[in-house]
C-alpha cells in the first residue's frame, strides 16, 4: 500500500529536549516537505526536499531542521523545542517533474512541548 | 506573493442538500493548480479536487464540482446531496512549481442529520 508514514503519532516533551519525528514514503517520491498546522493559521511549509540532500526553507523553517540522507526517509529535527512549537505536523511527499499537484499526505504527529 | 483566502471559517448544511465552500486567491501567475483538501476527524489530510488553471472546464468528482473564476481568481467548491461523511474541515491550496501548496484557513464543515 502506498502510504507516507510519521513517528511518533502523539508526543509530550519538554522545553529543550531535543526530539526527532520521522516521515517515510514507500512511493518512490523525489519531493517531500513538512507542513504544521495551526488552529486559524491553516497549513505552513516548514521545510522541503526536491531530492537526496537536496532541502530547502519554507516558510517557518524557524527552529528546525531536516536532513535528506537517502530518498525515503525526511526527518523533521526540533534541536531545543519550544512551547511556541506545539503544533500539528504533516510530511507529505509526491513525485516530481511535470507536477500534477497532489501532495500524499502521513497522519499527522501531534506535538506539545510543555 | 501568493496568497488562499477561505471567509467561511464554519458552515453547516443539512443532509441531502447542496453547499458552497468559497475561497480567493491572489496570484499573478497565469499557469498554477487549484485543489480542495478534505481533513475529517482522523486527521488525514485527502484531496478532493484538482482543478489546473489553464483548464475553462470546471472540475468535477462525483458529488462535488468546482466553480473557477480565473478572471476573479476565486475557486468556490459544492457538494452536492450532502451526507453525513462529508462533515470535516476543508483546505483550498494553490500550487505553481514543485516547492509547496499554499493553504487557506479552512472551512469547518457540519453536516446536520
Amino acid at each position: 500500500e502506498a502510504q507516507v508514514t510519521q513517528n511518533p503519532r502523539y508526543l509530550i516533551t519538554v522545553t529543550g529536549k531535543k526530539l526527532t519525528v520521522t516521515c517515510s514514503q514507500n512511493m518512490n517520491h523525489e519531493y517531500m516537505s513538512w507542513y504544521r498546522q495551526d488552529p486559524g493559521l491553516g497549513l505552513r511549509q516548514i521545510y522541503y526536499s526536491m531530492n537526496v540532500e537536496v532541502t530547502d526553507k519554507g516558510d517557518v523553517p524557524e527552529g528546525y531542521k531536516v536532513s535528506r540522507k537517502e530518498k525515503r526517509n525526511f526527518p523533521l529535527i526540533l534541536e531545543s523545542p519550544s512551547p511556541n512549537q506545539t503544533s500539528l505536523y504533516f510530511c507529505a511527499s509526491s513525485s516530481s517533474g511535470q507536477f500534477t499537484g497532489e501532495l500524499f499526505f502521513g497522519e499527522g504527529s501531534r506535538l506539545t512541548v510543555l | 506573493a501568493q496568497t488562499v483566502t477561505q471567509s467561511q471559517p464554519e458552515m453547516s448544511v443539512q443532509e441531502a442538500e447542496t453547499v458552497t465552500l468559497s475561497c480567493t486567491y491572489d496570484t499573478s501567475e497565469s499557469d498554477y493548480y487549484l485543489f480542495w483538501y478534505k481533513q475529517p476527524p482522523s486527521r488525514q489530510m485527502i484531496l478532493v479536487i484538482r482543478q489546473e488553471a489553464y483548464k475553462q472546464q470546471n472540475a468535477t468528482e462525483n458529488r462535488f464540482s468546482v466553480n473557477f473564476q480565473k478572471a476573479a481568481k476565486s475557486f468556490s467548491l459544492k457538494i452536492s446531496d450532502s451526507q453525513l461523511g462529508d462533515a470535516a474541515m476543508y483546505f483550498c491550496a494553490y500550487r505553481r512549481g514543485a516547492n509547496k501548496l499554499i493553504f487557506g484557513t479552512g472551512t469547518l464543515l457540519a453536516v446536520q442529520p
